[in-house]
């Protein structure tokens, strides 16, 4: 079965700072897509940033990027010129495909981002 | 343009009682996912419909069921509620499903007592 290891339960950061948030996830699939979902105070999830595994460029959106390592398994999240409102719960996701062809959002327990001023 | 709603926002009920919660997907988004967030066993995926019909589903007992209108909007039902169910309950709707690029409701708060 698929699974998400997000080892760092809470990370802090410096207003400007750069933060990265680690990701692992374990998986016998070659054609997969991963995600990271940040999850402010408010509780609504929004989507980061995305990413399919048979792109070798790692995605980019404004101040997030990500490492993806396919070899590794690893895909990390970089918050660049981190801001108070980046202060959220971070979950990695991963897109799980199952025996019988049908799919599944596999989270991991996330990050908590504290960003201090 | 109105993003994900749900309701209601908060609710408390009895074990061994049902509950019914509904999500109104955006406009034109054919695919509604539910989850469930408890802080033990973080966020789960318990099923996704598309035009009515269940897609796919995660690994929740058959007290766990929904359904999806012609319009979209979805119910999920809760039947003999367990403390274990208390929970945040989040859906998310998207244009094609796949989960691709899910935009998530507020959720609804559920307590069982």
């Amino acid at each position: 079965a698929q699974t998400v290891t997000q080892s760092q339960p809470e990370m802090s950061v410096q207003e400007a700072e750069t933060v990265t948030l680690s990701c692992t996830y374990d998986t016998s699939e070659s054609d997969y897509y991963l995600f990271w979902y940040k999850q402010p105070p408010s509780r609504q999830m929004i989507l980061v940033i995305r990413q399919e595994a048979y792109k070798q460029q790692n995605a980019t959106e404004n101040r997030f990027s990500v490492n993806f390592q396919k070899a590794a398994k690893s895909f990390s999240l970089k918050i660049s010129d981190s801001q108070l409102g980046d202060a959220a719960m971070y979950f990695c996701a991963y897109r799980s495909t199952t025996q019988g062809g049908s799919e599944k959002l596999v989270f991991g327990k996330g990050t908590k981002l504290t960003v201090n001023p | 343009k109105a993003g994900v709603t749900q309701t209601p926002r908060y609710l408390i009920k009895t074990r061994g009682q049902q509950v019914t919660l509904s999500c109104s997907p955006i406009s034109g988004h054919r695919s509604v996912s539910w989850y469930q967030q408890t802080p033990g066993q973080g966020l789960q995926f318990l099923f996704e419909y598309f035009s009515e019909t269940q897609r796919n589903k995660g690994n929740f007992p058959g007290r766990f069921s929904g359904r999806q209108f012609s319009n979209s909007r979805s119910e999920m039902n809760v039947s003999t509620l367990e403390l274990g169910d208390s929970a945040l309950y989040l859906c998310a709707s998207s244009r094609s499903g796949n989960f691709y690029e899910q935009y998530f409701g507020p959720g609804t708060r559920l307590t069982v007592t």
